[in-house]
């Protein structure tokens, strides 16, 4: 059963760089068809598509947060990373890993769990 | 960028009612559409992909329908673990973009 999980800190301080990695586990990040991608959720808001990658480390991102969006991948360690500068207090969210099925615009099943992100001085 | 508008964006229902969210695309999408249920302060879950096509493990009593910019999502016979916040996403195009989510309550 595939599983994702987000690991990083909690709480980055405004300008720095946020910065998160997914482990997949149960399944190969080199599958064919799947792309890897990133979703944040605002507390009490709705969902924001960040990004996404394949294993070959082909990227496509929300153009909205493109400028500051990095989305890598590492095979050897099953698992892919985002990275966010010049954080501000609006980049406060839980952020999902997930895979994408049916290619870079796919739907997302399944999700790791969320982590939490704070911006805060 | 196509945008998705849920409606309503809050309903509330009784147990064993036939419970229907729409979710309209600005631009005609096909049928690049799915839905996912959020319970409080869980996980998003896949529901529905293909606008119709039901995930697997997902009880039947969802169901989706719709193509081009009017979709629904229809639960025949509500029961109390259906509380949650539903979203519909489009994937026809980049960017994917979500609906801003509706919120169903057991009257």
């Amino acid at each position: 059963q595939l599983q994702l999980q987000e690991s990083g800190p909690g709480l980055v301080k405004p300008s720095e760089t946020l910065s998160l990695t997914c482990t997949v586990s149960g399944g190969s990040i080199s599958s064919s068809s799947y792309y890897w991608g990133w979703i944040r959720q605002p507390p009490g808001k709705g969902l924001e598509w960040i990004g996404n990658i394949y294993y070959t480390g082909n990227t496509y991102y929300n153009p909205s947060l493109k400028s500051r969006v990095t989305i890598s991948v590492d095979t050897s360690k099953n698992q892919f990373s985002l990275k966010l500068s010049s954080v501000t207090a609006a980049d406060t969210a839980v952020y999902y890993c997930a895979r994408q099925v049916a290619g870079s615009r796919g739907w997302f099943d399944p999700w790791g769990q969320g982590t939490l992100v704070t911006v805060s001085s | 960028d196509i945008q998705m508008t849920q409606s309503p964006s809050s309903l509330s229902a009784s147990v064993g009612d036939r419970v229907t969210i729409t979710c309209r695309a600005s631009q005609g999408i096909s049928n690049y559409l799915a839905w996912y249920q959020q319970k409080p302060g869980k996980v998003p879950k896949l529901l529905i992909y293909a606008a119709s096509t039901l995930q697997s493990g997902v009880p039947s009593r969802f169901s989706g329908s719709g193509s081009g910019t009017d979709f629904t999502l229809t639960i025949s016979s509500l029961q109390p673990e259906d509380v949650a916040t539903y979203y519909c996403q489009k994937y026809n195009s980049a960017p994917v973009t979500f609906g801003q989510g509706t919120k169903l309550e057991i009257k």
